[in-house]
């Protein structure tokens, strides 16, 4: 059973342009919302997170977006590098056993020049 | 500032022989420590976990197993290894069950 689901699979953009990534989960004891960004033959990096008391996280280009009501949660990549291309995960932490991260399936990130 | 550093980089294993993959965390101490599998299109499967020495707790039945001998050493342990078992490996470390995960780079494996 898939407890948080990540679309798209993979995604081209170009530089400049701003991808989205969604993720949708049906667990309501989630109460930590991480995304991660993983480079090839690297481990994944904390890359932000969020709660869900909060609509709306930035920090620096990348921004979470969070609708608590419809159980989704995105990530918004303004002003795309070429750089920024690479795997992105969304994760969900069970409040109820607080040490478990249940991650979607990734996005490949493509940003062309 | 602390890291974690996991090894081999890549490791390459004929089935039925036995495995053993290391992962240390500097800079903190009493870390939560966890063993994550990561399969192609599947995200991140969460194998072990501790919350201190000589205290493991598995998520997943499977043919590994592991050992936390001291208490930022994260040890993943196979008698013999199956085909099933190639993947890419990789340890994180939190400060505490409500705090964020940092991986490593994570072990390759690939068995023959």
């Amino acid at each position: 059973q898939q407890q948080v689901k990540q679309s798209p699979q993979s995604l081209i953009v170009q530089k400049g342009g701003i991808p989205i990534i969604n993720c949708a989960y049906e667990n309501t004891a989630f109460d930590y919302f991480p995304w991660y960004q993983q480079f090839p033959g690297k481990g994944p990096a904390l890359l932000i997170a969020i709660r869900p008391d909060v609509s709306e996280k930035k920090e620096g280009r990348f921004t979470i977006s969070f609708n608590k009501s419809a159980k989704q949660f995105s990530l918004h990549i303004m002003d795309s590098q070429p750089g920024d291309s690479a795997t992105y995960f969304c994760a969900a932490r069970d409040g109820g056993s607080n040490y478990k991260l249940t991650f979607g399936k990734g996005t490949l990130l493509t940003v062309n020049p | 500032s602390q890291t974690i550093h996991q090894w081999p980089a890549t490791l390459v294993q004929p089935v039925g022989s036995p495995l053993s993959l290391e992962c240390t965390v500097e800079g903190t101490s009493n870390p939560n420590l966890y063993w994550y599998r990561q399969a192609a299109g599947r995200g991140l499967q969460l194998l072990f976990y501790s919350v201190g020495i000589g205290q493991i707790s598995s998520e997943v039945p499977q043919n590994l197993s592991a050992s936390r001998p001291q208490d930022r050493q994260f040890i993943l342990s196979s008698k013999k290894l199956l085909l099933s078992d190639s993947g890419f490996y990789l340890c994180a470390w939190s400060k505490g069950s409500n705090q964020p995960q940092h991986f490593g780079d994570g072990t390759r494996l690939s068995i023959l």
